[in-house]
């Protein structure tokens, strides 16, 4: 099984829709991140989360929301979707300063949104 | 903003040849780099990882660091077209996060 999940793989929704994005994880590792990838813009953080009581505002955090309901899970909504955030959304962990691999990221397999 | 800089490519190489892709970074305080290989539709996975500056070797791999010339660099010797991808360079920024450069697309050609 894969280390680090993301549910839905695909999903088409519409303008002004409420959508959520979920990632698991079995690594054990603290720290959870999501990422928006767009063509020709690279990956762009849009939050991250250290622990699970804290939550960070990345580069592009404007319209999304996240809850990290456990070590192991770390959501991401859209409160209003809306076109222009069509793109591809990657989940990713990495460990912690006691573990000394905590800046090595592992990403899951991407959530390709559509956003109509 | 920490920016970190590639070569969007495509860089195209014949089979057999070496691949040189190149990177650099802004912020002078960087200590941990990071080599991303991505193929079209997929997600990132880890290369390599390089903290010292000098040469790193794994395998067909070989990274390269300058910190002085805040320049990362990833040699692929014995470029297979598996290797065709795009390759993502990432500095771990202040807030302890990775900064990702755009990506250099590479084009190996049988």
């Amino acid at each position: 099984d894969a280390d680090v999940t993301q549910t839905p793989r695909n999903r088409i929704t519409k303008t002004g829709k409420r959508i959520m994005l979920e990632c698991s994880q079995t690594k054990g590792h603290d720290r959870m991140y999501w990422y928006r990838q767009d063509p020709g813009l690279g990956l762009r953080l849009i939050y991250y989360s250290f622990d699970v009581k804290d939550i960070n505002k990345g580069e592009i955090s404007d319209g999304y929301s996240v809850s990290r309901q456990a070590q192991a899970k770390f959501s991401l909504s859209l409160e209003s979707a809306i076109p222009n955030q069509t793109a591809l959304y990657f989940c990713a962990t990495s460990g912690t300063v006691w573990t000394g691999d905590q800046e090595t990221q592992y990403f899951g397999p991407g959530t390709r949104l559509l956003v109509l | 903003q920490k920016e970190v800089e590639q070569n969007s490519g495509p860089l195209s190489v014949p089979e057999g040849a070496i691949a040189s892709l190149n990177c650099t970074y802004s912020d002078r305080v960087s200590q941990s780099f990071f080599w991303y290989r991505q193929y079209s539709g997929k997600s990132p996975e880890l290369i390599m990882s390089i903290y010292s500056n000098g040469d790193k070797e794994d395998g067909r791999f070989t990274a390269q660091l300058n910190k002085a010339s805040q320049y990362v660099s990833l040699l692929i010797r014995d470029s297979q077209p598996s290797d065709s991808a795009t390759y993502l360079c990432a500095v771990v920024g202040s807030q302890g996060n990775l900064i990702f450069g755009k990506g250099t697309k590479l084009s190996v050609k049988p």
